[in-house]
């Protein structure tokens, strides 16, 4: 079975300034799709980034990077310039091929101080 | 275009109330997932359906819980006896299937907060 582990239950970060979250998981799976999930307190959760395991490249999203690193099975998500809207519950999440289920980690809460 | 749609938003029922929970998926898309988020903790799957066809139902954690998607479309999420541990917010995520098995992401609605007194 896959699991996915998040081990900041909570994170803060200045203003302007680069956070990163770390993610490690566990799979038998040679092929699969890795997500970082943001959660506002509204609680819509929206698509941030996303990384397919065959493509070596880390993927980008404007000040969203990630650091996949398939050996270590760890995906950890870079936000460069804080903005206070980035503060929201971040989830790394896993899924097996393309229709399948995602499985979530337990998240972690980010708050972007002022 | 309009995105996933939940309803009601909120829920309070008394123990022993059966509920039920609609999922309007973004039109035209195939797969529809229900997920169940606890307080403080991250989703976890509970049921898949491709049209109208349940797929995956493993994640249901008793037969209290019923899931439904009869025309391919709108799926409604029925929990029978609420019990106080069915307390959280149930989300449901809709995406489309494409030819050549290119990765579709799913798009998550805003969820349905129950509450079980």
């Amino acid at each position: 079975a896959q699991t996915v582990t998040q081990s900041q239950p909570e994170m803060s970060v200045q203003e302007a300034e680069t956070v990163t979250l770390s993610c490690t998981y566990d799979t038998s799976e040679n092929n699969y799709y890795l997500f970082w999930y943001k959660q506002p307190p509204s609680r819509q959760m929206i698509l941030v980034i996303r990384q397919e395991a065959y493509k070596q490249q880390n993927a980008t999203e404007n000040r969203f990077s990630v650091n996949f690193q398939k050996a270590a099975k760890s995906f950890s998500l870079k936000i460069s310039d804080s903005q206070l809207g980035d503060t929201a519950m971040y989830f790394c999440a896993f899924m097996k091929t393309s229709y399948d289920k995602v499985i979530f980690g337990p998240g972690t809460s980010l708050s972007v101080i002022p | 275009g309009a995105g996933v749609s939940q309803s009601p938003r909120y829920k309070v029922a008394k123990r022993g109330q059966d509920v039920a929970l609609r999922c309007d998926p973004i039109s035209g898309h195939v797969s529809l997932f229900w997920y169940q988020q606890a307080l403080g903790q991250g989703p976890e799957f509970l049921t898949y359906f491709q049209n109208e066809a349940q797929l995956d139902k493993s994640g249901l954690p008793s037969d209290r819980f019923f899931a439904e998607r009869p025309e391919g479309s709108v799926s409604t999420l029925k929990i029978q006896r609420t019990q106080q541990e069915d307390s959280a917010v149930y989300l449901c995520a809709s995406s489309p299937i494409r030819a050549g098995g290119s990765l579709e992401t799913q798009y998550f609605g805003p969820g349905t907060r129950l509450l079980v007194l």
